[in-house]
């Protein structure tokens, strides 16, 4: 159980396009999901808290108008990066957290390559 | 503000011998989770251990095992019998009011 999916695996596109990643919880509700960026050899970074119903919460530095989520269930949030640029390009992870467990454990996906040529 | 630090950007060990994983944590809550994830060449995070703060007993999987020392706000992971599919990078974690904050990761290395 507490599965997250996530799609694209990775994907190709072209400077200032944009892109959305779908992050699932296939067989439990998430209140609340989380969006993680990763650089190559880096630590995991937060970038926005996503609730179900609301708007989501960024991290500083984070510009909400370019990356765009949207949480409209309890098992599917989106990010979208508009007008993506080469900069952009990293390994985005969402993690989803289950309202059914008590000792807030995340639960990842398997992370979406993101390429901006 | 929640930080984890984790000091040891490498570590190596011959497999079937121990190892232990380094890390600080500072947050100014009372209730907090801790946690180690392993990240294997394919991204996936994978939960390794967690512990809760309010338990004073160090929890324990298989040959994984930590040492909470709530007072020091210190949290390592000792690896026990080391194996090659060991061999990945390992985030210490620390939930405290809500989202989630990682260490900058070790990378281990199982030699044969």
């Amino acid at each position: 159980g507490a599965v997250v999916s996530q799609h694209p695996s990775w994907v190709i596109c072209k400077s200032g396009t944009s892109v959305k990643i779908e992050c699932r919880s296939l067989d439990f509700q998430a209140t609340t999901m989380f969006w993680y960026r990763q650089f190559p050899k880096q630590s995991l970074m937060l970038m926005a808290t996503s609730n179900e119903g609301s708007k989501a919460t960024y991290e500083q530095g984070v510009e909400k108008d370019k990356f765009l989520i949207n949480h409209a269930s309890l098992t599917l949030s989106t990010l979208t990066v508009t007008s993506a640029h080469p900069e952009d390009s990293s390994f985005y992870i969402c993690s989803a957290l289950s309202t059914r467990r008590s000792y807030n454990e995340q639960f990842f996906g398997p992370g979406t390559r993101l390429t901006v040529l | 503000a929640q930080t984890v630090t984790q000091s040891q950007p490498e570590m190596s060990v011959q497999e079937a011998e121990t190892v232990t994983l380094s890390c600080t944590y500072d947050t100014s809550e009372s209730d907090y989770y801790l946690f180690w994830y392993k990240q294997p060449p394919s991204r996936q995070m994978i939960l390794v251990i967690r512990q809760e703060a309010y338990k004073q007993q160090n929890a324990t999987e298989n040959r994984f095992s930590v040492n909470f020392q709530k007072a020091a706000k210190s949290f390592s992971l000792k690896i026990s019998d080391s194996q090659l599919g060991d061999a990945a990078m390992y985030f210490c974690a620390l939930v405290a009011i809500g989202d989630m904050r990682f260490g900058a990761g070790t990378r281990l290395t199982v030699k044969p």
